[in-house]
């Protein structure tokens, strides 16, 4: 149940696409489509952006998109604005149990 | 809508025990699994629980497994985690969080309650 591996921060100007990425093991990211991703704002409770590797929910913005590669997954959100700005995190199912969660991203929009 | 509310979570000496609970409404309990997470200070999101639409099924982290319980009553609608032998490393904000059905995502969060573990 080792946390996946988020980069610590990403930053990037309004109207520019940044990507997150999110290493696993093929018993986590790599093995299963369950992989989903949270933004959390200061003080908040988290909200889900994107499920089952690239789906979003009802009411979520088509700037923000998911991928996976092999053992990675990625967010990428385009034209950044600054509500970007928060935590991010992803999540996977895992062969040893329901969820694993990231590292954490911290998104700046400078 | 879907609203999920927290309550329980309070000052405990470390060696305590303490139970929360979650009032779950705005949607068919006993169809959703459950799960709790919790974020230390400062800290990022852990996976601490999880249980299935009929109770039947429980699941918990290695850090707590043997210590936490969770549990659920449909007839109230509320999910409960019993947390025992409570040490300094579990003060968090612990999180409600729904399952989205078939699915392993959280769609819907309470907003937390503090678990402080502390003499």
């Amino acid at each position: 149940q080792s946390a996946l591996t988020q980069p610590a921060s990403v930053s990037g100007s309004p109207g520019q696409s940044i990507t997150i990425s999110c290493t696993g093991t093929s018993s986590d990211v790599g093995g299963y489509n369950y992989v989903s991703w949270y933004q959390q704002h200061p003080g908040k409770a988290p909200k889900l952006m994107i499920y089952d590797v690239s789906n979003r929910p009802s009411g979520i913005s088509n700037r923000f998109s998911g991928s996976k590669s092999g053992n990675t997954a990625s967010l990428t959100i385009s034209g950044l604005q600054a509500e970007d700005e928060a935590d991010y995190y992803c999540s996977s199912y895992t062969s040893s149990s329901p969820y694993v969660f990231g590292t954490g991203t911290k998104v700046t929009v400078l | 809508e879907v609203q999920l509310l927290e309550s329980g979570g309070v000052l405990v000496q470390p060696g305590g025990s303490l139970r929360l609970s979650c009032a779950a409404s705005g949607f068919t309990f006993s169809n959703y699994a459950m799960s709790w997470v919790r974020q230390a200070p400062g800290k990022g999101l852990e996976w601490v629980s999880s249980i299935s639409g009929s109770g039947g099924s429980t699941y918990y982290a290695d850090s707590v497994k043997g210590r936490f319980t969770i549990s659920r009553d449909s007839s109230e609608n509320t999910l409960y985690l019993q947390m025992d032998s409570l040490r300094a490393e579990d003060t968090a904000v612990y999180y409600c969080a729904k399952d989205q059905y078939g699915d392993y995502s959280v769609d819907s969060w309470g907003q937390g309650t503090l678990v402080t573990v502390s003499s």
